[in-house]
């Protein structure tokens, strides 16, 4: 059974920093490309970033480009997502996901974590 | 790609046939998803490529749809399919409708 634990959220204040972790069981993690999806409270998802296989290759929307990074270690079957510089507007519940081979949609999520920006 | 979706709530009684509606601004080339999202829970894949039913989704559960115009169709709604609704595309870039809030009358 494909499952992904996400890990590492909380309350933090504007511009600090938090790390995410979501760990992966259930299948050869290193075979898939990963991705983090995050959902405002009471507002639709958005696709935060997706890493290739390796992490050789790393992709992200404009709204966090060169704030958040992705990056996975696959021999802990282990993803994460560093976000620095945090705004009140990253107020989430964070989703790791799985890319299905192939496509560019994901096809199994974890449960979430909820990352709170406030002073 | 913009993604709208309408309505935003519907109320259905079971058994009721169920169509919601996906539109995109610009073609999406068939590559758009359906995702269900109960209360509390992380999204589901239900459809991909339009019209592909995710492994272990009900047949109930249809999609359709081509060029910007997109439908997901319930045949008979249960109590259990009560939930938000998102259509995603992965044509061009990755985004999310805005969703389809699905509740019983």
């Amino acid at each position: 059974e494909v499952q992904l634990v996400e890990s590492g959220g909380g309350l933090v204040q504007p511009g600090r920093s938090l790390k995410l972790s979501c760990a992966a069981s259930g299948f050869t993690f290193s075979n898939y490309y990963m991705a983090w999806v995050r959902q405002a409270p009471k507002k639709g998802l958005e696709w935060v970033a997706t890493i290739s296989t390796s992490g050789s290759r790393t992709y992200y929307p404009d709204s966090v480009k060169g704030r958040f990074t992705i990056s996975r270690d696959n021999a802990k079957s282990s993803l994460y997502l560093q976000m620095n510089s945090l705004k009140s507007e990253d107020t989430a519940t964070y989703y790791c996901a799985r890319r299905r081979p192939g496509y560019n949609l994901f096809d199994y999520w974890g449960q979430g974590v909820m990352v709170t920006v406030s002073s | 790609i913009q993604l709208t979706q309408s309505p935003s709530l519907l109320s259905a009684s079971v058994g009721d046939r169920v169509t919601l509606s996906c539109k995109g601004s610009q073609n999406i080339n068939n590559y758009l998803a359906w995702y269900q999202q109960k209360l509390g829970e992380a999204p589901k894949l239900l459809i991909y490529n339009t019209n592909s039913l995710q492994t272990g989704i009900p047949s109930r559960f249809s999609g359709s749809g081509s060029g910007t115009d997109y439908t997901l169709t319930i045949s008979s709604l249960q109590p259990e399919d009560v939930a938000t609704y998102f259509c995603y595309q992965y044509n061009n870039g990755w985004t999310f409708g805005g969703g389809t809030k699905l509740e019983l009358k």
